[in-house]
């Protein structure tokens, strides 16, 4: 069964640094793999995704980079704000249109 | 306005009760699902359906029913046979099958089992 590894658990950035979560996923047919930001006690927002046939993403501070020969993505907050102070959850593609998530990664951003 | 709704945002049960969580898109998706989350362990799969009258059992199905008899609604039965049935439920859908399954999420109903 497919998995996906999310890291770090918690991430505690400076206001203006960047945050990099990563995730690395097992053995796929398909090729999309989305990132979601959930805050307290709301269901999880869609941020962005990648189909890989791209190596990266951008949208606005939020870039996706993705590695498929390492079966690896990542996820970066550049000029990272108090309000991105979220849960982060990485997810991969299993058997059709479900999704496994990963851990999720904690991000607090010190102002 | 388009979207998921769940409810309620809270419920709280005694042990031994079933409850029905209530989840409704306007999304005109076809494919819905159930998470539940617990702090630290991301989100595992309930139950999943792609289409009206058609469900399955996703990894953590035990003590839990469904049914899908509309198109937009997909409510979520806790029995009294789930051992640990305090948690974060969280109703999804979207289009369907092929690699377009972004999936949106409604806003959750925290569950309490005392």
């Amino acid at each position: 069964q497919q998995q996906v590894k999310q890291s770090p658990q918690s991430l505690i950035v400076q206001k203006g640094g960047i945050s990099i979560i990563n995730c690395a996923y097992e053995n796929t047919a398909f090729d999309y793999f989305p990132w979601y930001q959930q805050f307290p006690g709301k269901g999880p927002a869609l941020l962005i995704a990648i189909r890989p046939d791209v190596s990266e993403k951008k949208e606005g501070r939020f870039t996706i980079s993705f590695n498929k020969s390492a079966k690896q993505f990542s996820l970066h907050i550049m000029d990272s704000q108090p309000g991105d102070s979220a849960t982060y959850f990485c997810a991969a593609p299993r058997d059709g249109n479900k999704l496994v998530f990963g851990a999720g990664t904690i991000l607090r951003v010190k102002s | 306005d388009g979207g998921i709704t769940q409810s309620p945002k809270y419920l709280f049960r005694k042990e031994g009760q079933n409850v029905t969580l209530s989840c409704e898109q306007n999304l005109n998706h076809d494919a819905m699902y159930w998470y539940r989350q617990d702090p630290g362990q991301g989100l595992r799969l309930i139950y999943y359906s792609q289409i009206v009258n058609d469900f399955q059992k996703g990894d953590i199905a035990e003590g839990y029913s469904v049914s899908r008899e509309k198109k937009e609604s997909f409510p979520l039965t806790v029995t009294s046979a789930q051992k640990n049935p305090t948690a974060f439920y969280l109703c999804a859908s979207s289009f369907g099958q092929g690699l377009s399954s972004e999936q949106y999420f409604g806003p959750g109903t925290r569950l309490t089992v005392t």
